[in-house]
């Protein structure tokens, strides 16, 4: 069975500064995908950003970068320069692409995001 | 616009009483999901769909219950099974369920137990 580990429930960063979030999951496929998504007080889910279990560079969208460590299972979220509009719930995800149960799709239990001015 | 349409954003049902939220998406998308939120806390997995006509239970689905007869739709029921139904409830789509591809979200609906 596949899982996500967030082990911080909530993270304060000042603005402008960087920040890191973390994810670590377990699975025994060799083929899966993991995601991150914001979650603002609103409720939407935003995609941000992706990393194929197969690729061997990090992630990168905009300030946002995907620090993947392949052996260790873990696929933090570094966030550059904050800003205030930063300020949200972020969920980590993984995507079971093949075997049984593909097409799953399990998410963590979130990391609480406060950016201060 | 394409996307995905959860409704009703806002639904109250009585203590025993079955309720169907309703997910459409205009996607095309193979892949559908349903996930339940609770305060503060993470998305959890109800049930999933790879195709039309096919679903598996996810890691909460008791008291769930899903139909995927047609490809843009994927009703969930909350029948009077579920002992603790209040939550947020996410629907959520991809490409394919083979590929590792983001999935989208609708705006999700409420569901509150009076």
């Amino acid at each position: 069975a596949q899982k996500i580990t967030q082990t911080q429930p909530g993270m304060f960063v000042q603005e402008k500064e960087a920040v890191t979030l973390d994810c670590t999951y377990d699975t025994s496929d060799p083929s899966y995908g993991l995601f991150w998504y914001k979650q603002p007080s609103s409720g939407e889910m935003i995609f941000l950003i992706y990393q194929g279990s197969y690729d061997q560079q990090n992630a990168t969208e905009g300030r946002y970068s995907l620090n993947f460590q392949k052996a260790r299972k873990s696929a933090n979220l570094v966030i550059s320069a904050s800003q205030l509009g930063d300020s949200a719930m972020y969920f980590c995800a993984i995507h079971k692409a093949g075997g049984t149960s593909y097409g799953k799709l399990t998410f963590g239990q979130g990391t609480i995001l406060t950016v201060h001015p | 616009d394409g996307g995905i349409t959860q409704s009703p954003k806002y639904l109250f049902r009585k203590e025993g009483q079955n309720v169907t939220l309703s997910c459409e998406q205009n996607l095309n998308h193979d892949a559908m999901y349903w996930y339940r939120q609770d305060p503060g806390q993470g998305l959890r997995l109800i049930y999933y769909s790879q195709i039309v006509n096919d679903f598996q239970k996810g890691d909460i689905a008791e008291g769930y219950s899903v139909s995927r007869e047609k490809k843009e739709s994927f009703p969930l029921t909350v029948t009077s099974a579920q002992k603790n139904p209040t939550a947020f409830y996410l629907c959520a789509s991809s490409i394919t369920p083979y590929m590792n591809t983001e999935a989208f979200f609708g705006q999700g609906t409420r569901l509150t137990v009076v």
